[in-house]
This record gives C-alpha cells, structure tokens and sequence, in this order.
C-alpha cells in the first residue's frame, strides 16, 4: 500500500529565504509524481508534474526533484514571498485507472 | 483555472439526508475522480470513472456513488449523511497523467 508523508508539517520563514520541502513514498512503482499548493478551504492549484522517467521539472521560482529508487522528492522554493503562503501537497500516480496517493501537506508561511 | 468547475461551493446538510454534488471538466478529459479532504489532512481517493464506468475505487462505502456523463460532467451522490461526512470534496479530470482540481465543495453535516 502505497503511503505518502510530507516534512515538515508547518514551516514559518522570513520573506526571501530559500527553502525545501520533503516528500516520501514507500512504493517506488510510480507513473508520475505531482506537486500541488492549496490556499486555505480552496481547490488544489496543479504546480509541477515530474514523470517517473524524469530527475526535475522548475517553473519559475520553484523546482521539483524526483528520485525513484529513493522514494524521496523535493519542492525548492526560491527567495519566497508571502503569497506563497500555502500548504503544499505532493502526490503520487501509479498510471491509468489508479488514483492519486497524496501526502497530509506542509503548511508554509512567509512573514514579511 | 483549471477548467473545472464544482457547485456548489458550500451546503449544509442534516444527518440521515442524501447530497448530490455536482462537477463539469474539461472537454476531452474522459476521466474524472473524487476525492474527500478531511480538514487539516491530504485528500482521500473516493472514486475515478472513465468513459461513463467506475474504474477505481477507495475504501469508502457503498453509500457514495457516483455518475459520469458524456458531456464531461459527473456527479458524487451520498446517501445517509454522517457527522463524520462533513469535509472538502474535490473533483479532479486529468489528461495524460495530469490532474486538474476543482475549487470542491464545503459540505458541512450537522
């Protein structure tokens, strides 16, 4: 059974730090792995998509690691800003049919 | 946007009442899932249909069924509302892996 977890649970930065966020998973069997940000008793915004073929994908500030035979990703966020104010949740994909197996979030904040 | 819409937003529900929650995709995107996110937890796979069948399912109870159309849109129905059902509900469609969500639907069983 495939189980995500997410570290840390809560993180509080000052605005401009760099950070990273950690998600892991027990079954390396994976399609894709996704990164998503949901603002507070909203839907979830989709924010990079690795597939399991690939190492990173960055969009912007952010960057996204994927090693497989780890079960580890990472999510860097460049010089952060308050709107990215957040919880990030990651999820993992094992292919047509199957569902998205997510992570219970980080939950970010960023003081000015 | 992601192209998916949900309504409504919010509902208040009693226990013992049933709840239709309604969602419309993408054109194109054949598959829809919903999921169920407790507060201050990840969301929790209920169901995926694919081109009108049921395809997958979590481990929720026979009393959530849903429907799936061919004009993309879908339906989530719970019958027998329990306190325990109060949470976010969210549709998502996908295309080639990638998963589009839904703002959900707040619903709240008192």
């Amino acid at each position: 059974k495939q189980e995500v977890t997410q570290i840390p649970a809560a993180l509080s930065v000052p605005e401009g730090e760099n950070l990273v966020l950690n998600c892991s998973f027990t079954d390396s069997a994976i399609y894709n792995l996704q990164w998503f940000r949901q603002d507070p008793g909203k839907g979830l915004t989709s924010l990079l998509l690795i597939q399991s073929s690939q190492r990173e994908q960055t969009s912007g500030r952010l960057n996204a690691s994927l090693d497989k035979s780890s079960g580890r990703s990472t999510l860097y966020i460049a010089a952060s800003q308050p709107g990215d104010s957040a919880t990030y949740l990651c999820a993992v994909h094992r292919g047509y049919g199957n569902k998205l197996v997510f992570g219970a979030g980080t939950i970010l904040r960023v003081k000015s | 946007e992601t192209g998916v819409t949900q309504s409504p937003t919010h509902l208040i529900k009693t226990r013992g009442q049933q709840v239709t929650l309604r969602c419309s995709s993408q054109s194109g995107h054949n598959t829809v899932s919903w999921y169920q996110q407790a507060l201050g937890q990840g969301p929790q796979f209920i169901f995926q249909y694919y081109r009108e069948e049921e395809n997958g399912r979590g481990n929720f109870p026979p009393r959530f069924s849903g429907l799936q159309f061919p004009n993309y849109s879908s339906e989530l129905n719970v019958n027998a509302l329990e306190l325990d059902d109060s949470a976010l509900y969210l549709c998502a469609s996908s295309l080639d892996g990638l998963a589009f969500f839904g703002q959900g639907t707040r619903l709240t069983v008192v």
